[in-house]
Parts: C-alpha cells; sequence; structure tokens
C-alpha cells in the first residue's frame, strides 16, 4: 500500500510560472522526502522536512508540512523547461529506515 | 548518481529463467534497497539490507530474494521470472546513521535496469 499520494497526477504549465504538487500520507512519519525523476533515470533527493517542521526552503523549491492534516505540498517558483519530470514525495515513519513512495506527479514545463 | 551501479541496464529474459541483478556502492553506505517501479504505482519496496547478511522484506517480496555478502554489493534474484516481474528496477542507498545532523534517510538511487520476462 502506499503511504504518500500526490496530486495532481499530471501538471503542465508554462516556463516561468509556479508549480505546486500535493502529497497526502496515511500514518504518523518522521519525515516527508520530495525526489525528482527525469524520464529514464533514477530518482534524485530535492528536499527533507522533518515532522517537526512546517516549511523548508532550497532554492526555487519550497515545501510546507501539516502533520495534522497529514499534507505536504512543493511548490517550484519560476519553472524552467528542465523542470519537467516525475516527482514523488516519500514518507519515512518513525525509526524504520524505509521510504514508502507516492505514485507521483508528472510535470510539464513548455517553453 | 552517488557511486551506485547497476548491473545489467536492460534484459530480456523468459519465463521460468532465474535473473540476479546486480547493485554495487563506493560509499560504504549501510543501508541498501531494492525497488521496482511500474506504472500507476510509484516505486515499491521490495528488500531491504541494513548490513552485511542482515536482510529483510519489503511490501512486494514474493517471488524475489537477496544477499548481501559485502557492504558494497547487494544482489536481488528471481528465482523463476514471471511476465509479471516485467519491471524497472532501482537500487538506493542510505547512510541511515543517526546523531551526525544530517539527512540520513535521504536515499540516493541507481540508474535502474529494465527487465522484461517473455
Amino acid at each position: 500500500s502506499q503511504q504518500g499520494e500526490e496530486d495532481p497526477q499530471a501538471l503542465s504549465i508554462q516556463e516561468g510560472e509556479n508549480a505546486t504538487m500535493n502529497c497526502s500520507y496515511k500514518t504518523s512519519i518522521n519525515n516527508l522526502q520530495w525526489y525528482r525523476q527525469n524520464s529514464g533515470r533514477g530518482l534524485v533527493h530535492l528536499i527533507l522536512i522533518r515532522s517537526n517542521e512546517r516549511e523548508k526552503h532550497s532554492g526555487r523549491l519550497r515545501v510546507t508540512l501539516d502533520t495534522s492534516k497529514k499534507s505536504s505540498s512543493l511548490l517550484i517558483t519560476a519553472s524552467r523547461a528542465a523542470d519537467t519530470a516525475s516527482y514523488f514525495c516519500a514518507t519515512c515513519p518513525g525509526s524504520a529506515r524505509q521510504l514508502t513512495f507516492g505514485s507521483g506527479t508528472q510535470l510539464t514545463v513548455l517553453p | 548518481d552517488a557511486g551506485i551501479t547497476q548491473s545489467p541496464r536492460h534484459k530480456v529474459t523468459e519465463t521460468g529463467t532465474p535473473v540476479t541483478l546486480r547493485c554495487h556502492q563506493t560509499e560504504n553506505h549501510r543501508y541498501m534497497y531494492w525497488y521496482r517501479q511500474d506504472p500507476g504505482h510509484g516505486l515499491r519496496l521490495i528488500h531491504y539490507s541494513y548490513g552485511v547478511k542482515d536482510t529483510d522484506k519489503g511490501e512486494v517480496s514474493d517471488g524475489y530474494s537477496v544477499s548481501r555478502s559485502k557492504t558494497e554489493d547487494f544482489l536481488l534474484t528471481l528465482e523463476s521470472a514471471t511476465s509479471s516481474q516485467t519491471s524497472v528496477y532501482f537500487c538506493a542507498i542510505s547512510d541511515g546513521t543517526s546523531g551526525r545532523g544530517t539527512d540520513t534517510d535521504t536515499q540516493y538511487f541507481g540508474p535502474g535496469t529494465r527487465l522484461t520476462v517473455l
């Protein structure tokens, strides 16, 4: 079973616009992570937010976490064509060194 | 790809044949993972290892076995491949140590192996 579920499944925007992806999960977590996957490649870690954090920034990325709603969002500002990829949230529950991935959001940034 | 290689990168095999996929890391990370990725399912954990000769099952372990005889190598074996095991397989590693103040739960992924079972 999947812990994280991304929304929307697919998103198409123009270059320069902001992209927002959401993730909902079911059980308590230690941290939540976002990964990017370019077509035909492995996943690349973007950002990790811990359960006691509410917001985190990294370059053009902004992640929020609401543990009361069991949800997170990833905002990519001023998107570029190179941001075209699939984005996955992954939850890490408790002390287990395992991640449970959602099914991903396919982002297409049109030039 | 953070010192992780997978071999082979592509494989076509027939139903009923054994298949072994190899993951090799040069990062000396303690944790290693095997996932499969299928359309509409994201990544699902098959097996993972938390040390040499220490392994455990993941969400979709039926039909798969693993072995880790050295820190750097994690093997995934399909004893008798079936068409339902056609997928892209990813290996990942994680430091997983505590107390360093770093994001030790971050996983680093290999490039993947595309397996087709006919």
